[in-house]
């Protein structure tokens, strides 16, 4: 039972290189989000998405993009990474807005 | 939108001391939920309220939601060495929750 798996866990990017983080969850979740935490910010909704083929935006999206082609799956894009992204992304699903579960976390390094 | 402020930032307590952290949000809540973060790792649910004036207990650790619905405190009686982390209350804000900033509990032994 992997629960919410993200991938990668670490990542270090130059200034203006794009990339993908990778969200899955096997619980069957309608909803799913994309947090980043840092350090005295707590986390900070970025994108969400209340079901397949549906996307919305968080408290700080700008920079980012997501896609929910599968029920499963929840992408997070960055198209032209910056420095200010560096951060430690969180993924979680939910049923509904009840408890949600978090992957490990994917650090990101932007230089 | 919708703000979630948590006092105080950081508390560093002896062990056996109390510890309570607070959490207040600028728009009435449907729910608040509460979670446990470990140093260098991933929030973990704790509980959630739904009702006015709501008080829920689990083990050593007591949750409160305010009659007005827009606060909620989370009190530790007799803290642990276990309790060590970041706690975090979530506020619900139309098929989202948004995440208070966090309060870093230390205990010293």
């Amino acid at each position: 039972n992997a629960g919410v798996t993200q991938t990668p866990k670490f990542r270090v990017l130059k200034t203006g290189q794009s990339m993908t983080l990778l969200c899955a969850q096997d619980m069957n979740h309608e909803y799913m989000y994309w947090y980043r935490q840092d350090p005295g910010m707590g986390l900070r909704l970025i994108h969400y998405s209340v079901g397949e083929g549906t996307t919305a935006k968080g408290e700080v999206p700008d920079g980012y993009n997501v896609s929910r082609l599968k029920k499963q799956n929840f992408l997070l894009g960055l198209e032209s990474a910056a420095p200010s992204q560096t951060s430690v992304y969180f993924c979680a699903s939910s049923e509904n807005t009840g408890e949600l579960f978090f992957g490990e976390g994917s650090r990101l390094t932007v230089l | 939108g919708q703000q979630v402020m948590q006092i105080p930032q950081y508390q560093h307590v002896q062990e056996g001391e109390d510890f309570t952290t607070y959490c207040n949000s600028s728009t009435t809540l449907s729910n608040i939920q509460w979670y446990k973060q470990r140093p260098g790792g991933h929030p973990v649910f704790l509980i959630q309220l739904v009702k006015s004036g709501e008080v829920k207990k689990q083990k050593r650790l007591t949750f409160q939601f305010g009659e007005a619905k827009k606060n909620s405190s989370l009190h530790i009686t007799a803290t642990q060495t276990t309790d060590v982390g970041t706690y975090f209350c979530a506020g619900d804000d139309t098929d989202k929750l948004i995440f208070g900033t966090g309060t870093r509990l230390q205990v010293f032994p």
